[in-house]
């Protein structure tokens, strides 16, 4: 069954690095996924597509503080220079083929301290 | 600008029905597959169906198969979520959002663009 896996919640300080991580599940280690910021009563944000490689596409207007990595299974956002902006909630998405549809992450919610 | 604009929401008894709309603009509606995905109260988000850019194909969670029909209107640039036999655990907002890439089959790619979200209470 396809899942994937996020933290709860994650904090650090302003001006600082954060490296967020989603996980999915045995034998889907291939698989892309989507980051998605969420504000406080706002709708969801893409921030970029994530492949297995590491390659990544960000969505128009996502700042260069915003970046992607993979190793094996896990999947990466890591925001630098941390800004309160940024404190939100980060949705993972990925998605399959045949009967699996869409598949989200529960969320990491980050506090900017 | 790219932009999907949901609209419909609202306060329902449960086992009733609801129609929700999505406009679309700034892009080819048509060479794109679209979702809608909700997402409850204080809770994560969930996807809910999918649809081909023609709607020849559909998709859907099994929490909604069978209650739930998603449709299109590609000469209105326009998705639909006929929401039948409503439940309380359906109450939600509701967003539609793009593929992004185009010719996708639905439920097969990241979601580069979101609507903002209409709210549907299911409540007595």
């Amino acid at each position: 069954q396809l899942v994937v896996t996020q933290s709860p919640s994650a904090s650090a300080s302003l001006g600082a690095s954060v490296k967020l991580t989603c996980t999915l599940s045995s034998g889907h280690s291939s698989y892309a996924i989507a980051w998605h910021q969420q504000q406080p009563e706002k709708g969801p944000r893409y921030l970029m597509k994530l492949n297995s490689d590491g390659s990544h596409s960000k969505g128009d207007g996502i700042p260069d503080r915003f970046s992607g990595s993979s190793s094996g299974a896990e999947r990466y956002l890591t925001i630098s220079s941390l800004q309160s902006v940024d404190e939100a909630d980060y949705y993972c998405q990925t998605w399959g083929t045949g009967i699996h549809g869409v598949v989200f992450g529960g969320g990491t919610k980050l506090t900017v301290l | 600008e790219v932009q999907l604009l949901e609209s419909g929401g609202g306060l329902v008894q449960p086992g009733g029905s609801l129609r929700l709309s999505c406009a679309a603009s700034g892009f080819t509606f048509s060479i794109y597959a679209v979702s809608w995905v909700r997402q409850a109260p204080g809770k994560g988000l969930e996807w809910v169906s999918a649809t081909s850019g023609s709607g020849g194909r559909t998709d859907y969670a099994d929490s909604v198969k069978g209650r739930f029909t998603i449709s299109r209107d590609n000469s209105k640039n326009t998705l639909y979520l006929q929401m039948n036999s409503l439940r309380v655990e359906d109450t939600a907002v509701y967003y539609c959002a793009k593929d992004r890439d185009p010719y996708g089959l639905g439920a097969s790619d990241a979601f580069d663009i979101w609507g903002q979200g209409t709210m549907v209470t299911v409540s007595s």
